[in-house]
């Protein structure tokens, strides 16, 4: 079956400008995450959707970056004025997680990586 | 808060030969720990996962690893290397369900090994 998709693949803008990174998860799975990966770096995480609502954003690093996921499927990263420290791999995952457990598997996307000039 | 230390950041070895990749977590209850793989250019896969169960687990394509609690350490080990095995690997730690709070399902990523494998 279809496995997480996100789109762009990459994405080259300029530092103030406004990006969204879209991610679409694998049908039925109710949790959705996105991470980032700086070069040289594991991910870090940012945000947790269980249905609609953003259960967890205490990872979001500033109030730049939002995160929408408005049906409970599709997802979008939305990061306003970006700067070059936003340069990164964005990734997303989604689990079929409907108890809020910490050992169902996430399944990850291949990742939009962004770069700001 | 829990942390996770990958203690090599790059590994090579021969083909047919083992290989350990070194992981320490920190955390303050009894966690979920996960190892994943990232292939260039290819998504993260999940190897195995610990889950307060076994403490040896064993993963996909021969890879396995042992909670060891009282040295905090959740080691990958594969007797025999292949040519494909080359890639990044990430140990993961996270919350148990028990654990109070809503950070479930919230991944803590070490920073990484790149195994090269030579033949």
């Amino acid at each position: 079956g279809a496995g997480v998709s996100q789109t762009p693949s990459n994405k080259v803008t300029e530092k103030g400008k406004y990006v969204e990174l879209r991610c679409d998860p694998i049908s039925g799975h109710t949790a959705l995450y996105w991470y980032r990966q700086s070069l040289g770096q594991g991910p870090e995480f940012l945000i947790y959707f269980q249905g609609t609502g953003a259960a967890d954003d205490s990872g979001l690093p500033n109030d730049r970056f939002f995160a929408v996921r408005p049906e409970g499927s599709v997802s979008t990263l939305k990061i306003q004025r970006t700067e070059r420290g936003d340069s990164a791999v964005y990734l997303c995952a989604s689990s079929l997680d409907k108890f809020q457990r910490s050992d169902y598997e996430q399944y990850f996307g291949p990742g939009t990586r962004l770069t700001v000039t | 808060a829990q942390s996770v230390t990958q203690l090599d950041s790059h590994v090579s070895v021969s083909e047919g030969t083992p290989v350990l990749l070194r992981c320490n977590y920190s955390s303050s209850y009894s966690p979920s720990l996960f190892w994943y793989v990232q292939h260039p250019n290819k998504g993260l896969q999940l190897l195995l996962k610990y889950t307060s169960a076994a403490t040896l687990v064993k993963g996909i394509n021969g890879f396995e690893a042992e909670f060891k609690k009282s040295e905090t350490s959740f080691h990958l080990t594969k007797p025999s290397a292949h040519m494909s095995d080359a890639a990044e690997y990430f140990c993961v730690v996270s919350r148990p369900t028990n654990a109070g709070g809503t950070s479930y399902g919230k991944l803590t990523f070490g920073q990484g090994t790149i195994l090269t494998v030579h033949p």
